[in-house]
């Protein structure tokens, strides 16, 4: 096993245009996060599966933004018409309850968006 | 509102002391604390963890210390080590639900040769 996979690394983009991301959890991880951080912050919650089944979304997680897992595997995360103050680094992370062992982090997509 | 602060942007020790990284939170309902590194251009690693009803959690040179009454933790690394140069997370979460990680904003350590 690879770990959590994380593509594209870095995504550079205009204002306005949309962006995909996909994560590629470990196989055996029911459970998939998405977290964004920022320049001097700890990441930040933002949505949360369980197999293919949406759970939890943060109220940071606008109208732009949405989240899909299909078939319980890899999840996409897409952000429509970004704004500058979308840019930051975006964390996948996976695990199987209980937590208490951690969740494995991917290494993240930098999104700067001009 | 920061539930989970890390008053400390950085800190410094000298090859073979001792670094010792604080973490306090607000709310009173999490019950599980974990910390994480972070080395550039990688996503956080787990380190250790501990629940709320213990007071000490050890794992090699990695101690982690709770005092819920005054809803503070540390995290003790003794020897440090030049490797051991990155930024620690604190986060907490509450055990059942989804698990969701509530961070501190980090902790940059360098040890010096």
């Amino acid at each position: 096993d690879t770990g959590v996979s994380q593509n594209p690394r870095h995504k550079i983009t205009k204002r306005g245009q949309n962006v995909t991301f996909r994560c590629d959890p470990i196989s055996e991880h029911n459970r998939l996060y998405w977290y964004r951080q920022t320049l001097g912050q700890g990441p930040e919650f933002l949505t949360y599966f369980q197999n293919e089944a949406q759970l939890e979304k943060s109220r940071l997680l606008s109208d732009r933004f949405s989240a899909e897992r299909p078939k319980g595997s890899f999840s996409t995360l897409e952000i429509q018409r970004t704004e500058q103050g979308d840019s930051a680094m975006y964390l996948c992370a996976s695990s199987s309850p209980p937590a208490n062992y951690g969740y494995t982090f991917g290494s993240g997509t930098r999104l700067t968006v001009v | 509102d920061q539930q989970v602060k890390q008053n400390s942007p950085s800190l410094s020790v000298q090859e073979g002391r001792i670094s010792i990284l604080n973490c306090d939170y607000t709310n009173s309902m999490f019950d599980y604390f974990l910390w994480y590194k972070k080395y550039p251009a990688e996503g956080p690693t787990f380190l250790i963890s501990i629940s709320s009803i213990k007071d000490k959690n050890e794992d090699g040179r990695f101690t982690v210390f709770l005092n819920k009454s005054a809803k503070h933790l540390s995290l003790h690394i003794v020897p440090s080590q030049p490797g051991d140069s990155a930024v620690y997370f604190c986060a907490a979460t509450f055990q059942g639900g989804s698990e969701k990680l509530v961070f501190g904003k980090g902790t940059k350590l360098t040890v010096n040769p």
